[in-house]
C-alpha cells in the first residue's frame, strides 16, 4: 500500500469556479478526515467520515464545501464559488480506527487568483 | 473548546544541540497529545504520542511527557541532527478524535 494518495497535487483555479479534489486512503481504513492549513499555520479540522457516513463537520465548512465518501472508499472535497480565502493546503488524513494513528497525504494546494 | 499553543519559530541550532520546542494546550477531558513531523515536500507523520497524564512519548531520539497539571507537552532531543530539519507540531486529539494543531514551528539545524 503507497499511503494516503490526494489527487491533484496543485490546482490554480479562478474566483468563482468550482474545484474538487479526490482522496485516496490506506485500504481498509475506516476513518477519513479532511484538513485545511493555511501559511504559517497548522492544519484545521473540517471533517471526518466514518466509512461512508459523514459525522461531523467544522463551523469552518460553509455551505459551498461539500464532501462526499460514496462507497467507505474515497473522498471528494468540492468547493464551489471558490473565493481568493479559500486558497490553502488541504490534506486528507485515513485511519484504521478512532484510536489507531491517523496517516496524512501530501495534500492538495489550492490557489484561487 | 480546544486549543493548542505552540513555541514560536523559526528556530535555528547547531548540529548536537539540545532541543526544546514548547507546547501547552487547553481541552476539556483527558485529550491524547502528538507531535507530528513535516519534512519539506512530504505528508505531516506522526513523531510520537502520548494518551495519559504522565506517559512518556519517545521516537527517533525525541520525547516528550505529558504534564496534566501544567498542560503542557514539550518536545526534547538531546543531540539534532541536521535531518531533523522540519516544521514540527504540537496536537490534540478531540472527542470525535479530530486532531486540534498548534501553529508549528520551523527547526533548521545546521551542519
Amino acid at each position: 500500500d503507497t499511503g494516503v494518495s490526494q489527487d491533484p497535487r496543485h490546482k490554480i483555479t479562478k474566483r468563482g469556479q468550482n474545484v474538487t479534489f479526490r482522496c485516496d486512503p490506506i485500504s481498509e481504513h475506516n476513518r477519513l478526515y479532511w484538513y485545511r492549513q493555511t501559511l504559517g499555520q497548522g492544519p484545521e479540522f473540517l471533517t471526518y467520515f466514518q466509512n461512508e457516513a459523514q459525522l461531523e463537520k467544522s463551523r469552518l465548512l460553509s455551505d459551498r464545501f461539500s464532501a462526499e465518501r460514496p462507497k467507505g472508499s474515497f473522498s471528494t472535497l468540492e468547493i464551489q464559488r471558490t473565493e481568493q480565502g479559500d486558497s490553502a493546503m488541504y490534506l486528507c488524513a485515513s485511519s484504521w480506527t478512532e484510536d489507531t494513528e491517523a496517516f496524512f497525504g501530501q495534500g492538495t494546494r489550492l490557489t484561487v487568483v | 473548546g480546544n486549543s493548542v499553543t505552540q513555541m514560536e519559530g523559526p528556530v535555528t541550532l547547531s548540529e548536537e544541540a539540545f532541543l526544546t520546542i514548547n507546547c501547552t494546550y487547553t481541552a476539556t477531558g483527558y485529550p491524547s497529545l502528538f507531535w507530528y513531523v513535516q519534512y519539506p515536500g512530504e505528508g505531516l507523520q506522526l513523531l510520537l504520542k502520548a494518551t495519559k497524564a504522565d506517559d512518556k512519548g519517545s521516537n527517533k531520539g525525541f520525547e516528550a511527557t505529558y504534564r496534566k497539571e501544567t498542560t503542557s507537552f514539550h518536545l526534547e532531543k538531546g543531540s539534532v541532527q541536521v535531518s531533523d530539519s522540519a516544521v514540527y507540531f504540537c496536537a490534540l486529539s478531540g472527542s470525535a478524535r479530530q486532531l486540534t494543531f498548534g501553529s508549528g514551528t520551523q527547526l533548521t539545524v545546521l551542519p
